[in-house]
Formats: structure tokens, sequence, C-alpha cells
């Protein structure tokens, strides 16, 4: 079955860069969407198609996908960049697929 | 503004029935994909299922499929996710969310969600 791998927790300070991995067999091929969930919140999305922010989101969040690893980079995190972060894939050919999640801790 | 309201949280016994609802309002109801999304105490997202609300084909996950029934009410602009008998295993909250369309490009994520509803399921 497909799976897409994420790091359990990732730890970054104040100010500095935090990147958070979504690995899987392939996914350069396909569009990966993140989604941050804050504790006791929904999740909201912040990168879609790759490396397209939403309306309202910070141009601090990006994103990359090349060959087996997508990858949500945060630049000047902050405190309330704190939360759960998640990897998504669906395209016409498969069911929704989420990454196991990522907890990003703000040192 | 796009917005989906779910119901209220819900607190039941083993074996009881239940349904749930997603109220959402600001866009034409029958054009988006509505998703059911579980999340279990302490753990991550996954994915039930999804209705198409314009002519009701649904998609369920294997995991999912003839434990969960997605419906949706064209009339009220509403979905819903109900089960007809719960197990203590189904305690967990419950997101539903709205795929994105761009024009007639349906779109691989959910851009918008439900605040959810935590289902309590305990004897």
């Amino acid at each position: 079955s497909h799976v897409l791998t994420q790091p359990p927790s990732v730890s970054v300070a104040p100010g500095q860069t935090a990147r958070i991995t979504c690995g899987g067999n392939n996914i350069g091929l396909k569009y990966v969407h993140w989604y941050q969930q804050k504790p006791g919140q929904a999740p909201v999305l912040v990168v879609y198609d790759d490396s397209d922010r939403p309306s309202g989101i910070p141009e601090r969040f990006s994103g990359s996908n090349s060959g087996t690893t997508a990858t949500l980079t945060i630049s000047r995190v902050e405190a309330g960049d704190e939360a759960d972060y998640y990897c998504q894939v669906w395209d016409n050919n498969s069911d929704p697929l989420f990454g196991g999640g990522t907890k990003l801790s703000v040192l | 503004e796009v917005q989906l309201v779910q119901s209220g949280a819900e607190v039941k016994k083993p074996g009881e029935s239940l349904k749930i609802s997603c109220q959402t309002s600001g866009y034409s109801f029958t054009s988006n994909w509505i998703g059911w999304v579980r999340q279990m105490p302490g753990k991550g997202l996954e994915w039930m299922g999804v209705i198409y609300p314009g002519d009701s084909d649904t998609r369920y996950s294997p995991s999912f499929q003839g434990h969960v029934t997605i419906s949706a009410d064209k009339s009220i602009s509403t979905a819903y996710l109900q089960w007809t008998s719960l197990k203590a295993s189904d305690t967990a909250t419950y997101y539903c969310a709205r795929r994105a369309v761009w024009g007639v490009i349906i779109t691989g994520y959910f851009d918008t969600w439900g605040q959810g509803t935590l289902v309590t399921v305990s004897s």
C-alpha cells in the first residue's frame, strides 16, 4: 500500500528555519499538500500543489517536491508555528492519503 | 465566506447508532466533494470517505467501508456521517472538509474544514 513517511518530530529555535519532510515512492510525480493543526483545532491548509500558498498564509511557509521527498519549509520560525504538520496526496487514480504527521517544537 | 459547521459532541454506548452532520454555507454545495476524516485521540489524520452532493457519488476508504455511511441532503446543504453500531474504538474526533475546485478542475486537497465533532463511545 502507499505510505507517506514523516519524521515524528522536528525541533527548531525561534528565527531559524524548519524543514519537515514527507517521503513516498515517486512522490515527486504527485501534488503534495500540507496542513497545520494546532492543539484542539481543525487542520488548516498551509501549502497546496507542492508550493502554492492559500490566501492568508505567510510567505514564511513554502514547499518543494522532487523524487521521493516533499518538503515543507518554515522560515523565521515563530512560537505560534508550533503545531502538528501533515502532508497529503490525492490524485485521480488513488484515494486521499495523509502522512503520519510531524510535531514541530519551537525551542 | 465558505463555512463548514459540524454538530456537537456526542457520548454514546457501544452498539448504539449515531449520525453527525456538517452544515455548509458560502458556496454551491453540489459543486464540491465533501470528505470525512477521523482523528483518534493523540493520533494522526485518516481519510474515511467522500461524497459528491451533486449526484451522491460516494467513495470509502477500505478501512471504513461497511462500518460507516456517508450521505448528503442537497436541500439543506448538509453532509452526514453515520454508524449503526458504534464500538469503543470509534472514539475520535471527526472532521468534514471540502475538496477544493478551481473552475472545472477538481483539486487534490481540502481547502476548508469543519471544527470537528468529538464522539465518545463508552459503556
